[in-house]
C-alpha cells in the first residue's frame, strides 16, 4: 500500500530533550516536506526536501533540521524542543512538488 | 513574501447546497500552483483540487470546482451538492516555482459542517 509513515504518533517529552520523528514513504517520492498545524494558523512548513542531501527552509526552521540520506526517509529532529514546539506535525511527499503531496497520519508532540 | 488568506473560519451548509469557500493570495510571481486540501475529523490531508496559474480555464473534480481569478488574485472553492462527508476544514494553498525554491504556503483553513 501506498503510503507515507510518521512515528511516534503521539510523543509527550519535556524541554531540552533532543527528539526525532521519522517519515518514511514507499512510493519512491523526490519532494518530501515537513508541516506543523496549529489552532488559527493553519499549515505552516518547517522544511522540504527536493532529493537526497538537498534540504531548504519552509516558513518555520527555527529550532528544527531535518537531514535526508535516502529517499525514502526524511527525518524531523529537535535539538532543545521548547513548549512553543507543541504541535500537530506532519509529513508529505509527493513525486514532484508541483502535484499532489501525500500527507503522513500527523504526529502529536506535547513539550513541557 | 506570499500570504494566503482564508476570510471564512466557519462556515456551514444544507445537504445538497452549494457552498462556496473563499480564498484570496498575495504574489508577485507569474508561475505558481494552487491548491484546496481538505482535513477530515481523522485528520488525513487529502487533495481536493489543483489550479495551475498559466491555466485559463478553471479546474474541476466531480462535485468542487475552482474559480480562478489570476488578476484578483482570487482563488474560490465551490462545493455543489453538499454531502455530510463533506464536513472538514478545509485549506487553501500556495505554491511558487521560481528559482529553485518549492516553498509551500497554506491558509488558516475554513471549517465546513454540512448539516442534514
Amino acid at each position: 500500500e501506498a503510503q507515507v509513515t510518521q512515528n511516534p504518533r503521539y510523543l509527550i517529552t519535556v524541554t531540552g530533550k533532543k527528539l526525532t520523528v521519522t517519515c518514511s514513504q514507499n512510493m519512491n517520492h523526490e519532494y518530501m516536506s515537513w508541516y506543523r498545524q496549529d489552532p488559527g494558523l493553519g499549515l505552516r512548513q518547517i522544511y522540504y526536501s527536493m532529493n537526497v542531501e538537498v534540504t531548504d527552509k519552509g516558513d518555520v526552521p527555527e529550532g528544527y533540521k531535518v537531514s535526508r540520506k535516502e529517499k525514502r526517509n526524511f527525518p524531523l529532529i529537535l535539538e532543545s524542543p521548547s513548549p512553543n514546539q507543541t504541535s500537530l506535525y506532519f509529513c508529505a511527499s509527493s513525486l514532484w512538488p508541483v502535484i499532489e503531496q501525500f500527507f503522513g497520519p500527523g504526529t502529536r508532540l506535547t513539550v513541557l | 513574501a506570499q500570504t494566503v488568506t482564508q476570510s471564512q473560519p466557519e462556515m456551514s451548509v444544507q445537504e445538497a447546497e452549494t457552498v462556496t469557500l473563499s480564498c484570496t493570495y498575495d504574489t508577485s510571481e507569474n508561475n505558481y500552483y494552487l491548491f484546496w486540501y481538505k482535513q477530515p475529523p481523522s485528520r488525513q490531508m487529502i487533495l481536493v483540487i489543483r489550479q495551475e496559474a498559466y491555466k485559463q480555464q478553471n479546474a474541476t473534480e466531480n462535485r468542487f470546482s475552482v474559480n480562478f481569478q489570476k488578476a484578483a488574485k482570487s482563488f474560490s472553492l465551490k462545493i455543489s451538492d453538499s454531502q455530510l462527508g463533506d464536513t472538514a476544514m478545509y485549506f487553501c494553498a500556495f505554491m511558487k516555482h521560481s528559482s529553485g525554491t518549492y516553498k509551500y504556503i497554506f491558509g488558516t483553513g475554513t471549517r465546513l459542517k454540512v448539516l442534514a
